[in-house]
């Protein structure tokens, strides 16, 4: 598509359900990326894809949170037992590729987000 | 990790007026983007810029890589400038080519 695509863009759920949010990447892009951004605060890394597989997930905050991306494209951010804390704009983006030295292969365009509200 | 600081936090800008907003970083980068968050929470790309000079109409920016900062230069602002502008880096690292370490981001009010 013309740009990073996610759904929903609203998610109103109540404290121990399961959420699921869904990024569409740029087409041909091959890194994908998820943000977590609370009010008043930057963006905070959660994790990165080079095409299937999880290159880095350190930003994961603990083992209710799961990212896939089964097929190098679309990803979906998995969120089990939820609580009030995970509230937030949960952002994903995408670049050409996660590394190299090449110029702008590396930069990266953010989708909408998707905003989480725990009741 | 990598610390990116943005200063100033805030800026109240009449119509019109010049700005300069820094980001400095703690380590060497590949990657230094900076990005306007709209007060819909969209995130623009305003420049790729991990050195050197860029201008982009009214914006422009630079990166001293060797000093480890960036300025951002908004001339002429209109109230559509209003929202916070990130500063986001890639330290040069062979554990994670991909996390982007974004700043606190500067708040920009601009008044008619």
């Amino acid at each position: 598509g013309a740009g990073v695509s996610q759904t929903p863009s609203n998610k109103v759920t109540e404290k121990g359900k399961y959420v699921e949010l869904r990024c569409d990447p740029i087409s041909g892009h091959t890194a994908l990326y998820w943000y977590r951004q609370s009010l008043g605060q930057g963006p905070e890394f959660l994790i990165y894809f080079q095409g299937t597989g999880a290159a880095d997930d350190s930003g994961l905050p603990n083992d209710r949170f799961f990212a896939v991306r089964p097929e190098g494209s679309v990803s979906t951010l998995k969120i089990q037992r939820t609580e009030r804390g995970d509230s937030a704009v949960y952002l994903c983006a995408s670049s050409l590729r996660g590394s190299g030295s090449n110029a702008n292969t590396g930069e990266l365009f953010f989708g909408e987000g998707s905003r989480l509200t725990v009741l | 990790g990598i610390q990116v600081e943005q200063s100033p936090p805030d800026l109240i800008l009449q119509e019109g007026a010049n700005s300069t907003l820094r980001c400095n970083f703690s380590d060497s980068v590949n990657n230094l983007q900076w990005f306007h968050q709209n007060p819909w929470g969209q995130l623009i790309n305003l420049f790729y810029i991990p050195s050197g000079t860029k201008q982009n109409g009214r914006l422009s920016a630079t990166t001293v890589a060797t000093e480890r900062y960036s300025l951002l230069y908004i001339s002429s602002s209109q109230t559509t400038d209003s929202g916070v502008y990130f500063c986001a880096v890639r330290t040069r690292t062979t554990d994670s080519w991909g996390k982007l370490q974004f700043g606190a981001g500067t708040q920009v009010v601009v008044t008619p």
